[in-house]
């Protein structure tokens, strides 16, 4: 199975500045077939499903703001948010979908400082 | 609008079972693999299965593999769990999730199942 590990657990930033987030596959998830990355960001607020932001590693879902981009490939991923928004306040989890069983990082905790 | 509504969650005693629900509606049901993941109080996301669009293809986590099994009818736009020798650590919130491919694009509200005594 691949586990992903993310990092920090927990983050606090002040608003308007930049949050940074890593994921690391423990085996490369970017296909030799299709050369793209199997990896998605997803945001949980409480109370509330997961939405996904960030899919193939850096596509932005539609409607998601521009200010969340996803970068990396092979096994190092990260989420960057550019600019902390009070509503960006929400636990934050990688997750692969390059074969199965699927799985998901354990989670990072975006707080305002 | 694309819908996803979960049923059939419970308060159930171990080894007993139940069978879990999903309603979808808004897109074409039948093109889209069907994902269930759960979420146990307070913890992360677990992937636990997913079926293939004509329901050949079904994958399931190593924790749940020959107690949980997962079907879908297209005809009824509607996914289903059945849950069987059901223990304490399955007690989770359990969301059906539709995606393209293996995208995880929509999720349900989700529905709690609680395993206990």
């Amino acid at each position: 199975d691949i586990v992903m590990t993310q990092s920090p657990d927990s983050l606090a930033v002040s608003l308007g500045e930049r949050a940074t987030i890593n994921c690391k596959s423990s085996q490369s998830i970017l296909s030799s077939s299709n050369n793209k990355n199997y990896l998605a960001w997803f945001q949980q607020k409480p109370g509330q499903p997961p939405k996904l932001l960030i899919y193939w590693a850096s596509t932005r879902e539609s409607g998601v703001p521009d200010r969340f981009s996803g970068s990396g490939s092979g096994t190092d991923f990260t989420l960057t948010i550019s600019s902390l928004q009070p509503e960006d306040v929400a636990v934050y989890y990688c997750h692969h979908y390059y074969s199965a069983p699927l799985t998901f990082g354990g989670g990072t905790k975006v707080e305002i400082k | 609008e694309v819908q996803l509504v979960e049923s059939g969650g419970g308060l159930v005693q171990p080894g007993g079972s139940l069978r879990l629900s999903c309603s979808a509606s808004g897109f074409t049901f039948s093109n889209y693999w069907m994902t269930w993941v759960r979420q146990a109080p307070g913890k992360g996301l677990e992937w636990v299965a997913n079926i293939k669009q004509d329901g050949s293809e079904k994958y399931y986590v190593d924790s749940v593999n020959g107690r949980f099994t997962i079907s879908r009818d297209n005809a009824k736009n509607s996914l289903y769990l059945q849950m069987s020798s059901l223990r304490a650590e399955d007690t989770a919130v359990y969301y059906c999730v539709g995606g393209s491919g293996w995208i995880s694009d929509h999720w349900g509200q989700g529905t709690l199942v609680t395993v206990s005594s």
